[in-house]
């Protein structure tokens, strides 16, 4: 059975400092991984989906990588601003019908 | 477009009450999922759609049952609640489930099961 990790569950940094985020996942035979946002009591926001074949994805200040064989993608934010303060979840696709088995998210704080 | 509406937004039930959430995308799209959010669980799928007029289990279908009314309209029911059903469910979809497809969120309704 999958499971997806998220570690740490908060981080706070101040901004203008690189956010680094980290998901592992136990079974490399993924389809795909996707990035969400999730701001305080909304749904999820789609941020970048990387598929299996590929080693990262970038979008502005966003750079996703995927490193299949050891289990793992990161997420990078570049000079943080309090406007990036929310939960990022990572959740991997795998089997027909795309279904998404996420990880528990990390908070991010950035301070002013 | 509106994207991926789900209602209510927020609701109460006590044990044993039965209620119909509601999810509805305008943007087209064969597959459609439904996920409940707990505390420290991350989502978990209850339900998913490929197409209209097919349903398939996922994580936790224990509880709940789904109807795909038609290409835009993907139902999800309580038939008997419990406390353990209190949860955020969100409803999602996706052009066709492959991998080359992202997932699209509605907003969520808040259930509470006193």
């Amino acid at each position: 059975k999958q499971e997806v990790t998220q570690i740490p569950a908060a981080l706070s940094v101040p901004e203008g400092e690189n956010l680094v985020l980290n998901c592992s996942f136990t079974d490399s035979a993924i389809y795909n991984l996707q990035w969400f946002r999730q701001d305080p009591g909304k749904g999820l926001t789609s941020l970048l989906l990387i598929q299996s074949s590929q080693r990262e994805q970038t979008s502005g200040r966003l750079n996703a990588s995927l490193d299949k064989s050891s289990g793992r993608s990161t997420l990078y934010i570049a000079a943080s601003q309090p406007g990036d303060s929310a939960t990022y979840l990572c959740a991997v696709g795998k089997a027909a019908g795309n279904k998404l088995t996420f990880g528990g998210g990390t908070r991010v704080l950035v301070k002013p | 477009n509106a994207g991926v509406t789900q209602t209510p937004k927020f609701q109460v039930l006590k044990t044993g009450q039965s209620m119909t959430l509601q999810c509805a995308q305008d943007m087209n799209h064969n597959s459609m999922y439904w996920y409940r959010q707990d505390p420290g669980m991350g989502l978990r799928l209850i339900y998913y759609s490929a197409s209209e007029g097919t349903t398939d289990k996922g994580e936790v279908p224990n509880g709940y049952n789904v109807s795909r009314l038609n290409k835009r309209e993907f139902s999800l029911r309580l038939e008997s609640a419990a406390p353990s059903q209190t949860s955020v469910y969100f409803c999602a979809s996706t052009p066709r489930g492959s991998s080359y497809n992202e997932q699209f969120f509605g907003p969520g309704t808040r259930l509470t099961v006193l």
